[in-house]
């Protein structure tokens, strides 16, 4: 059983260009989180979404900043016009279940945002 | 809005136990303490969680007080490759909020 697949690894976008992140959840996963992590800083949480629904996006930036899940494909968290505050190592993690609480998250490797 | 509330580093010698505190004293009746580490730049590393009774599994011991305002992560026998930071978490149930850790350094 694969754990959580993020791609690219590695994103370089210059500014006002678009960029596009991708996250395979393990299988039987239907619930996503993505998280963002500047440098020397924790995670901050950006997203929570279950299939096809947006559940809780109280830490996505209000502008440029989208994420969706579908109901099949990996999940996309989109930024558009980039800026260079948005490098950033952004973190996807999936679970069984969201709403309850006694289920662990697994996260996968990361992709790491640099704005040029 | 801190939830928990962790040292921002400590030491521990290989093979020693680690105990890693953690304070979240406004932790709701319904919501689990769970720890994660973060090893470099890796994604973080799920380690263990409960809700009020103490629990092990292979990775790690978690101690929960009573009151559940406190508990401690215990790695029994540390070596160099647990190395991370940990983060002690309060999963309000749509999100896991990371804190700022625990940076665990074990010395040879």
């Amino acid at each position: 059983n694969a754990g959580v697949m993020q791609n690219p690894r590695h994103l370089v976008r210059r500014r006002g260009q678009e960029a596009r992140l991708r996250c395979s959840p393990m299988k039987g996963h239907s619930h996503v989180y993505w998280y963002r992590q500047l440098p020397e800083e924790g995670l901050k949480f950006m997203v929570y979404l279950q299939k096809e629904n947006i559940i809780d996006e109280s830490g996505m930036p209000k502008e440029r900043f989208s994420a969706e899940f579908p109901k099949e494909g990996p999940s996309i968290l989109r930024i558009q016009q980039v800026v260079r505050g948005d490098s950033a190592a952004y973190f996807c993690a999936s679970s069984t279940s969201g709403g309850n609480q006694n289920t662990e998250a697994f996260f996968g490797q990361g992709t790491r945002l640099t704005v040029v | 809005d801190a939830k928990t509330t962790q040292p921002p580093s400590m030491d521990c010698a290989e093979g020693r136990a680690a105990n890693l505190p953690c304070n979240h004293s406004t932790i709701s009746g319904n919501e689990y303490v769970y720890w994660y580490r973060q090893i470099h730049s890796q994604g973080p590393q799920y380690i263990i969680h409960g809700l009020k009774n103490n629990e092990t599994n292979e990775m790690a011991s978690l101690i929960i007080t009573e009151d559940r305002k406190s508990s401690t992560l215990i790695l029994p026998h540390a070596t160099l490759r647990d190395t991370a930071v940990y983060y002690c978490i309060v999963h309000t149930g749509n999100q896991f909020y990371f804190g700022t850790g625990t940076s665990l350094t074990v010395i040879p």
